[in-house]
């Protein structure tokens, strides 16, 4: 079946250090969507990538898209406490919404 | 922007008694929605999605159902819980380009 696998698991850093998760598929991604839930809450929407190789920014978070569409990752600059949750890739297929299964983020001060 | 409206936001329920969550979807019509359980620490496993009224279909067999009755409101339920129903039931609505999710409901089964 379909299957959005996403290391690592877990990532520990110090603030101000970077961090990267990535998203790897066994299929041809339509799209690719990432989402943010902080401990306790719920997923929150960070964008979409639809183009082979595209590169969207937000502040210190850049994502990416591969050139197959096989994969995707988030690099986070310079972390900070408050980007301290789980990171969730997702893709939306024949309308079903898929959820990768996610790298916990843990920034020490 | 949608607002998703579940509830109730915590629940615990004794083993073999019945489950009904819902969800109700403000902002927008004919979204597609879903529901999903979160173990604790763990990624989200889609449970049930609906394009439509009436439309529901199904990802892993289990003693729980959905029920669409209404354009925006999308029901989860079960006749009788197990202790592995535990978990944080996430209700989600998806419309153009991004999904918008409720608070969840943390279920505990005893």
């Amino acid at each position: 079946g379909q299957q959005v696998m996403q290391i690592p698991q877990y990532q520990h850093v110090q603030e101000g250090e970077d961090f990267t998760t990535y998203c790897n598929s066994s299929t041809t991604l339509s799209n690719i969507q990432w989402y943010k839930q902080r401990p306790g809450g719920h997923p929150v929407f960070l964008i979409q990538l639809v183009k082979s190789g595209e590169v969207k920014k937000q502040k210190r978070l850049t994502f990416q898209f591969g050139e197959a569409k096989k994969n995707s990752s988030l690099h986070i600059t310079a972390t900070q406490t408050t980007d301290v949750g789980t990171y969730f890739c997702a893709e939306v297929n024949t309308d079903k919404l898929i959820f990768g299964t996610g790298t916990r983020l843990q920034v020490f001060p | 922007s949608q607002t998703i409206h579940q509830w109730p936001a915590t629940l615990v329920q004794p083993v073999g008694s019945p489950l009904s969550l819902e969800c109700t979807v403000e902002g927008t019509s004919n979204p597609n929605l879903y529901w999903y359980r979160q173990a604790a620490g763990r990624g989200l496993q889609l449970l049930f999605y609906s394009v439509g009224i009436g439309q529901i279909s199904s990802e892993v067999p289990q003693n729980l159902s959905a029920s669409r009755p209404q354009d925006r409101q999308f029901i989860l339920s079960s006749k009788k819980l197990l202790l592995s129903d535990s978990g944080f039931y996430l209700c989600a609505s998806y419309f153009r380009t991004e999904a918008f999710f409720g608070q969840g409901t943390r279920l505990t089964v005893v």
